[in-house]
């Protein structure tokens, strides 16, 4: 029982080169959500979505981009990073309810240079 | 708007002693809690959840947290601190507003250490 599955674990970027984040479940979940952890911040969320074939912004979307093409598979792209951008990047997925609680994956941890 | 505050940025115990770590939430419609814990380098994990149902809720691992309207905390409580605790924990507020639009608002965490 994989869960949450993200990928790469660890990636080096300069700034302005482009990469994608892939994050897959293999829970059926509906729901699927990028969220960004900074030190003292907690985790913020970027984008979401409640859908196959949907997308929303979160807290801070600004420079990110997503896509939902499959059910299991959530995406977040970086087009130009930034070193503001160097983070820890979670993925989470849940059912359909707010009750459920969230299934996180194990992280990218994204440095920007 | 919803939020939470996790009063304490680190707590230090002795093994074998109460873990007590604070958290205070605000929230205009019902809210649903949560405290998730956070190994090093690992992502985060679900500790246990209040949806309106007991306000004293028991997740995993021996940890337990009362919900308390008045004074609209969420307090995570164990009685025996093991080194395996040591992690962090975050508080963590959704609100019931429109179905399916349900976020959840993260405090800053908590990190706790055991002292041997």
């Amino acid at each position: 029982n994989a869960g949450v599955t993200q990928t790469p674990k660890f990636r080096v970027l300069k700034t302005g080169q482009s990469m994608t984040l892939l994050c897959a479940q293999d829970m059926n979940h509906e729901y699927m959500y990028w969220y960004r952890q900074d030190p003292g911040m907690g985790l913020r969320l970027i984008h979401y979505s409640v859908g196959e074939g949907t997308t929303a912004k979160g807290e801070v979307p600004d420079g990110y981009n997503v896509s939902r093409l499959k059910k299991q598979n959530f995406l977040l792209g970086l087009e130009s990073a930034a070193p503001s951008q160097t983070s820890v990047y979670f993925c989470a997925s849940s059912r359909t309810s707010r009750t459920d609680g969230y299934t996180f994956g194990s992280g990218t941890r994204l440095t920007v240079v | 708007a919803q939020s939470v505050t996790q009063l304490d940025s680190h707590v230090s115990v002795s093994e074998g002693t109460p873990v007590l770590l604070r958290c205070n939430y605000s929230s205009s419609y019902s809210p649903s809690l949560f405290w998730y814990v956070q190994h090093p380098n690992k992502g985060l994990q679900l500790l246990l959840k209040y949806t309106s149902a007991a306000t004293l809720v028991k997740g995993i691992n021996g940890f337990e947290a009362e919900f308390k309207k008045s004074e609209t905390s969420f307090h995570l409580t164990k009685p025996s601190a093991h080194m395996s605790d040591a992690a962090e924990y975050f508080c963590v507020v959704s609100e019931t507003r429109n179905f399916g639009n349900e976020k959840l608002t993260f405090g800053t965490g908590t990190r706790l250490t055991i002292i041997p």
